[in-house]
């Protein structure tokens, strides 16, 4: 059965570094969409894209996030200068665009030392 | 924004036991998806619910779409360890009439099944 991947599973960072978290979307979903999950708390929604654009993000998707989908295959999410607080699961869930079931990946555990 | 309120926040029960779990909103969703998520894991897609009324099974589990569009249940019958983890509602919010938007996440019931 398709599912959606994720690298690396754990990244380790120190503060003010950049990081790239990496998604392999399920083959044919058209929608792709980031969730952060701090330990012990609920799914929180950071960014929507669609059509090789931003279709809708949250408050904490600031400057320092970015998406792109460099080569129709990977979908990333770049975190330019990282902060303590950004410590928490990363996932990407992709879409079909026929219902609105979305498939998590297995997620980015990511540390901000 | 749409918040989705989810009890109980976690159960403690013996194996072979039955279970139920629900969610409310304040906004009506047009369709409900329950996750399981086990530690370390992404979410995954248990049941999804599209027409209000709607009483869908999977397995041992059945899920129902509240009349009002406003609630949801999940039921887990006969639980087996292997049952444990921590279960989300969740609701698609289409902004503006946009299709597929974000999902919004209840705050997870913790399930433990003691063998």
């Amino acid at each position: 059965e398709p599912e959606v991947t994720q690298t690396p599973s754990h990244q380790v960072t120190q503060m003010g570094q950049e990081v790239i978290l990496r998604c392999v979307p399920i083959s044919n979903h058209l929608y792709f969409y980031w969730y952060r999950q701090i330990l012990g708390q609920k799914v929180e929604f950071l960014v929507s894209f669609y059509n090789n654009e931003i279709s809708e993000k949250s408050e904490i998707f600031d400057d320092q996030f970015s998406v792109e989908r460099p080569d129709g295959s990977n979908f990333t999410l770049k975190i330019r200068s990282t902060k303590l607080e950004d410590s928490a699961m990363y996932f990407c869930a992709t879409l079909a665009g026929v219902t609105d079931e979305q498939f998590f990946g297995p997620g980015t555990r990511l540390t901000v030392l | 924004g749409q918040q989705l309120n989810q009890s109980p926040q976690s159960m403690f029960i013996q194996e072979g036991e039955d279970v139920s779990m629900n969610c409310t909103s304040s906004s009506i969703f047009n369709t409900w998806l329950w996750y399981k998520q086990d530690p370390g894991e992404g979410p995954v897609l248990l049941i999804a619910l599209y027409k209000a009324g709607e009483l869908t099974s999977n397995g041992r589990l059945t899920a129902q779409f509240g009349i009002t569009r406003k609630d949801s249940f999940l039921n887990i019958s006969a639980s087996i360890p292997s049952d444990v983890g921590i279960y989300f509602c969740a609701g698609p919010f289409n902004a503006g009439g946009t299709s597929y938007g974000k999902l919004t996440f209840g705050q997870g019931t913790i399930l433990t099944v003691h063998p």
